[in-house]
């Protein structure tokens, strides 16, 4: 079983400041098979990138992903005030089907 | 405008069962399959079950196999999980989320999710 790893827990910004969050996979992957997802209180999760860079329909392009065998990235270039969430990287294939990484908090500082 | 509308949830106590509802609306049902994924309160996400367009392929988490079964029904855009024998650590939000297959392949992301619905587990 594939294991994702999201760094930091944690991440306090400000509106208009750059944030980069990681996730390591404990074995290298296809990068086709990375996503991102976004989460705020209350909510469902909402897709934000497929296949490790392509942003989903209708996600603004402040959001980017990168990244390739076990490290990924998501970043998010000057912070709004609604994209203080919750984000999930996920990995799909194996078993299980799905992998969800713990999440990375942005939150407002 | 898409949705998938969770129904179902509530408080059962341990031992008991419960049957989700999944019904989806504004895309066409029958070309997209429908997985599970449940949140315990202030956690991570866990994937649950997944069943594919015409109900040929069905898979479950490891640890849910004999105790939750999942099927669907194309004609009413509904797909349904059965849990049995449920237990605390079955308390969560259950989501259903959708994710596109073509004749080739089902793309390897969820692209939409419902809201979700708690189920609690408790005596």
């Amino acid at each position: 079983e594939i294991v994702l790893t999201q760094s930091p827990g944690t991440l306090s910004l400000s509106p208009g400041e750059r944030a980069t969050l990681s996730c390591k996979t404990s074995q290298s992957l296809d990068s086709s098979y990375l996503a991102w997802y976004q989460q705020k209180p209350g909510r469902a999760p909402r897709l934000l990138i497929h296949g490790a860079s392509t942003r989903a329909s209708g996600i603004p392009d402040r959001f980017s992903g990168s990244g390739s065998a076990t490290d990924f990235t998501l970043t998010i270039s000057r912070l709004e005030p609604e994209d203080f969430a919750v984000y999930f990287c996920q990995h799909y294939g194996g078993s299980p089907l799905f992998t969800f990484g713990p999440g990375t908090k942005v939150d407002i500082k | 405008e898409v949705q998938l509308v969770e129904f179902g949830g509530g408080l059962v106590k341990p031992g008991g069962s419960l049957r989700l509802s999944c019904t989806g609306s504004g895309f066409t049902f029958s070309s997209y399959a429908i997985n599970w994924v449940r949140q315990s309160p202030g956690k991570g996400l866990e994937w649950v079950s997944s069943i594919s367009p015409s109900s040929s392929y069905i898979y479950y988490a490891d640890s849910l196999v004999g105790r939750f079964t999942t099927s669907r029904d194309n004609s009413m855009n509904s797909v349904f999980l059965q849990m049995s024998s449920l237990r605390a650590e079955d308390t969560a939000v259950y989501y259903c989320a959708k994710r596109y297959c073509n004749s080739d392949r089902c793309y390897p992301y969820l692209d939409f999710w419902g809201q979700g619905t708690l189920v609690t587990v408790s005596s």
